[in-house]
């Protein structure tokens, strides 16, 4: 069965901070993986799609790495902002398009004054 | 602006009363999706289409029903609502002849069941 895990499921850090969420996979075939933003009560937002010919995509202060060999991504979040605060989800997707896509439950990342 | 418009936005409702969430798109995409998210579940597929006139079930298709008559609107009905159908729907819209895609979201309808 495909399944994306992400961790941890709940992070606080301070303003300014770096930190790195993680998403590990076992969706077969695999052709993409995408990160969203989710701000509290609204829809997800894109922020980043990667192929597995792409090893490292950045977007402003976000970047993504991915290891399509041992299935892992994770998002770098680099100089957090309160505005940061949100839950990250990591979904990957089995075949091209986006009827096979398989939803983490996503990281809640709190950013702190 | 492009958008991906859903209504309504919040809706209390009580068991058996049918009801629809609308859900329309303005990029002339020809996929269109609905989820629901639970918590500590996540996004769940409920149907999506790949055009019009094209609909297929996701993962937790029961109890919904769909139809995409035209390439903008993407309805989600509920004919007979239960209480375990209580949760946030996200609708979504893309470009299927794009291999990676951006998948647009609705703000979400927020719904309870009583």
């Amino acid at each position: 069965k495909n399944q994306v895990e992400q961790s941890p499921q709940s992070l606080i850090i301070l303003e300014g901070k770096n930190c790195t969420l993680q998403c590990n996979y076992t969706v077969s075939p695999f052709s993409n993986l995408r990160w969203y933003k989710q701000d509290t009560g609204r829809g997800p937002v894109s922020l980043t799609i990667m192929t597995f010919s792409e090893n490292t995509k950045s977007n402003r202060r976000y970047t993504a790495t991915l290891d399509a060999d041992t299935k892992q991504s994770s998002l770098h979040i680099t100089a957090s902002q309160l505005s940061d605060s949100a839950s990250y989800i990591c979904v990957v997707s089995a075949r091209s398009g986006y009827s096979t896509l398989t939803f983490g439950k996503g990281t809640m990342l709190l950013v702190s004054p | 602006e492009a958008q991906v418009t859903q209504n309504p936005r919040y809706l209390i409702t009580v068991t058996g009363k049918k009801l629809t969430v609308t859900c329309s798109q303005n990029m002339n995409h020809e996929y269109m999706s609905w989820y629901r998210q639970d918590p500590g579940l996540g996004l769940r597929q409920i149907y999506y289409s790949m055009n019009v006139e094209v609909t297929d079930k996701g993962d937790v298709p029961e109890g919904y029903k769909v139809s995409r008559k035209e390439k903008r609107n993407f309805p989600l009905i509920l004919e007979s609502p239960s209480p375990n159908q209580t949760s946030l729907y996200f609708c979504a819209s893309g470009r299927a002849s794009s291999l990676t895609g951006e998948l647009f979201f609705g703000e979400g309808s927020r719904l309870t069941v009583l």
